[in-house]
This record gives structure tokens, sequence and C-alpha cells, in this order.
């Protein structure tokens, strides 16, 4: 089985400028999750999609981070324009069906440095 | 709403020492609880989880856990570690909205 892909695995990027990630989880699951992680801390909530539709995105900075869960499979995180305080792995995870609670399954990261 | 609080940033042991890495978390509801590992420049890696049943859990790579409800405790242990061991491990919460929040880490560094 395919784990969740992520791309691209690094990415430096100017202040200001706009970046954007992509995500194809695992075939089949439903629920997908966006994680920022900064050096040195635990990974960040940042959205939750159940399908197509948006389950929580409280912590998501949306005066410039932006996402969305396309025909609810793949995903992109988009930040526009970026700060110096972005710079940190952005993670993404997928879990199955929503009749079982399960664990998440995490791709690789994509990390940001911003200057 | 649910939080997760791991005490320990870093926890040094020498090889084939016991460990114990502690998670407290918080939530009004019943929960699902996780252990994830991490290793430099890798995704997280789940090591067990705790869904309902047995309060003690056992995972990969001889890692095993313990539900204490009455304590709001799932600390993971490991009777003997091995140089390899040495991770990031993170404690995660979960319910019935799916909503994963992890803890803040531990860094488990494993000496010869």
């Amino acid at each position: 089985e395919a784990g969740v892909a992520q791309s691209p695995r690094y990415k430096i990027i100017e202040k200001r400028q706009s970046v954007a990630f992509w995500c194809n989880p695992i075939s089949g699951h439903a629920t997908l999750y966006w994680y920022q992680q900064i050096l040195g801390q635990g990974p960040k909530l940042l959205i939750q999609f159940q399908n197509n539709g948006v389950v929580d995105d409280s912590q998501l900075p949306k005066d410039r981070f932006s996402a969305e869960r396309l025909k609810g499979v793949d995903s992109t995180l988009k930040i526009q324009p970026a700060k110096l305080e972005d710079s940190a792995v952005y993670l993404c995870a997928s879990s199955p069906p929503v009749l079982s609670i399960s664990e998440a399954f995490f791709g690789q990261g994509t990390r940001l440095t911003v200057v | 709403a649910q939080s997760v609080t791991q005490l320990d940033s870093q926890v040094p042991v020498f090889e084939e020492a016991p460990v114990e890495l502690r998670c407290n978390y918080s939530s009004s509801v019943s929960v699902y609880l996780f252990w994830y590992v991490q290793y430099p420049n890798q995704g997280l890696q789940l090591l067990l989880k705790y869904l309902s049943g047995s309060t003690l859990v056992k995972g990969i790579n001889g890692f095993e856990a313990e539900f204490n409800k009455s304590q709001t405790s799932f600390h993971l242990r490991k009777p003997s570690v091995h140089i390899s061991d040495t991770a990031e491990y993170f404690c995660a919460v979960s319910d019935s909205s799916y909503k994963l929040i992890f803890g803040s880490g531990t860094r488990l560094l494993v000496r010869p």
C-alpha cells in the first residue's frame, strides 16, 4: 500500500513570496490533516478535512494560509505572503473512513525555510 | 478542549536501561490515545494506540503503554532501550471528532 505522498520535500523562499505544498493521501482515506511542526515543537493542527469538507480550521492563519481538498482526494496548502515565522515542516496525514477511529498515517513532510 | 502534556523535553538513558516517557491528557469525553516516533528528517510513525479494551497496550519495537483513566495518563515504557531508539516521541489524543492533538514531544537520547 502506497503511503502519504508530499511534495516538494524542501523549499526555500523569501519573505512575502508565496508557496504551495501538495499532498496525496492513502487511497480511500476520508480524513486528511495538515500540521505545522516548528523546530523543537510538536505538530500543530492547521486544518482537518473530512472528504472535501473542512471539519476544523480554527488554528489556520486565514489571512495568509489557505487549503483545499479537491474531490476529496489530493490537497494543497498555500501560504501567501510568507513570513519568517512560517519556517517549519508541514506534515500531511490521512486516516481511514469515518466509521472507525484509527491512527493517522503521515507523509515525510515539506521543510519550508523563509529567508 | 483536548490537550496533551509531555513534561519531559529530553530523557537521557544508557543503553539496555529501562525508560518511561510520560504523557498526561486533558479531555472531557472518551479518548483515543497514540504514541508516535519521529526519526530525524522523517515523518511520524505509529508506535502504539489505545482505542478501547485492555489498558496495557503493546506496540512495535518492544514498547508498551498503559492507559490510566483516573490519572489521565498514557505513559510509554520500554524495559531495555537500544541506541536505535534515539528519536523524538510524541503522545497524541483524539476523540469522536477525529481531531488529533499532539504533545510537545520528548527527545529520547540513548547513550552507549
